[in-house]
């Protein structure tokens, strides 16, 4: 079966340092990757995706970036992170095509101070 | 990209009341897909509903799909303390948006 491994769960940063938040899917090859983030009591706010090894499509500019080095591994990064980089980050994987449903990680409480 | 309204923003109800949320495009949705969250969660995959005019049941959850594919509503029957959290819909397409969410509180 397949599993979606996100870490870590709840993370504290000063305002300035960098960040680097990893995820990985098991159990199914090629599949399409996400990262969203959720402002407290807020919506999905779609970040980036990826449909394959190197290909990265942003949906929002800012200071994060993401990368994929491996066809089941899903970094978010950033070089210097601000308040406003503070929410609930969510990976999660679909398989290719059409009727895509999504899996999520468990998430990983940003508080950055 | 277009993205589906969802309504209400926040509903509380009294245990066994019960409740609706709605989602509203003005362009025709290829699918939309329904998940829930709990508090302190992640979303979790509820459906996913295809056909103009489809209906599908969980229990005591009522899926239904608009004739002109412009809407999609999620109905719970006689809610309980475990209904909590907040409802997302989401239009399949390549936009991979989601609704802005419904927070359903329940009082026991």
């Amino acid at each position: 079966s397949q599993t979606i491994h996100q870490w870590p769960a709840t993370l504290v940063q000063p305002v300035g340092s960098p960040l680097s938040l990893e995820c990985t899917v098991e159990g199914t090859s090629n599949p399409n990757l996400y990262w969203y983030r959720q402002a407290a009591g807020r919506g999905l706010q779609l970040l980036f995706y990826s449909v394959g090894i190197g290909q990265i499509s942003s949906e929002v500019p800012q200071n994060l970036s993401a990368s994929r080095p491996q066809d089941r591994q899903f970094i978010l990064s950033s070089k210097k992170l601000l308040l406003s980089d503070s929410g609930f980050y969510l990976c999660a994987w679909s398989v290719g095509g059409g009727f895509e449903k999504l899996f999520f990680g468990s998430g990983t409480q940003l508080s950055v101070l | 990209g277009q993205q589906v309204m969802q309504i209400p923003q926040y509903q509380h109800v009294q245990e066994g009341e019960d409740f609706t949320t709605y989602c509203n495009s003005s362009t025709t949705l290829s699918n939309i897909q329904w998940y829930k969250q709990r508090p302190g969660g992640h979303p979790v995959f509820l459906i996913q509903l295809v056909k103009s005019g489809e209906v599908k049941k969980q229990k005591r959850l009522t899926f239904q799909f608009g004739e002109a594919k412009k809407n999609s509503s999620l109905h719970i029957t006689a809610t309980q303390t475990t209904d909590v959290g907040t409802y997302f819909c989401r239009d399949n397409n390549n936009d991979m948006r989601f609704g802005a969410g419904t927070r359903l509180t329940v009082k026991p």
